[in-house]
C-alpha cells in the first residue's frame, strides 16, 4: 500500500526554527510537494522537490532523500501566523497526489 | 473570479437526498480534482479530470459522481447522501496531471443528517 508518516502535532517557539519530517512508500515517484493549511482555509503551496537535496525558499526550506524515502520542512525564525498544519504529498506513478495527515504546527510567545 | 470558486460554502443536508457542490475555476487548468477531508486523514481524493470531457476515479469514489462538460466547471454530486459524508470538500485544479503544484478553492463543509 501507499503511506505518508508525519508527526502529528509540533509545538515550537517563536522565533525558533522547526523540521516536520515526512516519510513515504508510494507505487512510484513523481515529486514531493509540501502545503500549508491554516484552519478553516485550504491548503496553500509552500515547495516541489524531485531532485534530491535542500530547495530555500525564504524562511522555508524543503529537503528530499529519495533513496531513503524522506523529506523534511524547515521553518526558520518563526512567527505566529506560522502556527498552521503542514501537510505532505507525494505524486505517484499514476501522477496522482497521496496525501499525509498533516503535522500540526503550534507557535507559542 | 480570481483562482478556484466552491459553492456552498457549507450545508446541512438530511440523509438520501441528493445534492451537487460546485466548482469552478478562471485558471484554464486542464486536470481538476475533488478531494474529502477529514479529522486524523489525509486528503482523500475522489474523483479527478485530466481534461474536459474525461474523468476518473480516486481513492474513495463510492457514492460520488462527477462531470467535465468544459474547462472551468467540475460538479461534484452526492445521488443519495449518507451520515459517512459528512466531511469538508475541496476542489483544485492544476496546470496538467503531471508536475505542477494544485490550486485549492475554499471549500464546502458538508453535514448529512
Amino acid at each position: 500500500g501507499q503511506n505518508i508518516d508525519q508527526p502529528t502535532e509540533m509545538t515550537a517557539t517563536e522565533g525558533a526554527i522547526v523540521q516536520i519530517n515526512c516519510t513515504y512508500q508510494t507505487s512510484g515517484f513523481n515529486g514531493l510537494f509540501w502545503y500549508q493549511q491554516h484552519a478553516g482555509e485550504a491548503p496553500t503551496f509552500l515547495s516541489y522537490n524531485v531532485l534530491d537535496g535542500l530547495e530555500e525558499k525564504g524562511r522555508f526550506s524543503s529537503f528530499l532523500s529519495r533513496s531513503k524515502g524522506y523529506s523534511y520542512l524547515l521553518l526558520k525564525e518563526l512567527q505566529m501566523k506560522d502556527s498552521a498544519s503542514y501537510l505532505c504529498a507525494v505524486k505517484d506513478s499514476n501522477y496522482q497526489l497521496i496525501w499525509g495527515a498533516g503535522t500540526k504546527l503550534i507557535i507559542k510567545p | 473570479i480570481a483562482g478556484i470558486t466552491q459553492a456552498p460554502t457549507s450545508q446541512i443536508l438530511a440523509a438520501g437526498r441528493r445534492m451537487t457542490l460546485r466548482c469552478t475555476q478562471d485558471m484554464r487548468h486542464n486536470a481538476m480534482y475533488w478531494y474529502r477531508q477529514d479529522l486524523g486523514l489525509g486528503l482523500r481524493l475522489i474523483h479527478y479530470s485530466n481534461t474536459a470531457g474525461t474523468t476518473g476515479k480516486g481513492e474513495v469514489p463510492d457514492g460520488y459522481s462527477v462531470s467535465r462538460a468544459n474547462t472551468d466547471d467540475f460538479p461534484l454530486t452526492l445521488a443519495s447522501a449518507v451520515p459517512s459524508q459528512t466531511s469538508v470538500y475541496f476542489c483544485a485544479s492544476s496546470d496538467s496531471s503531471g508536475a505542477d503544484e494544485q490550486f485549492f478553492g475554499p471549500g464546502t463543509r458538508l453535514t448529512v443528517l
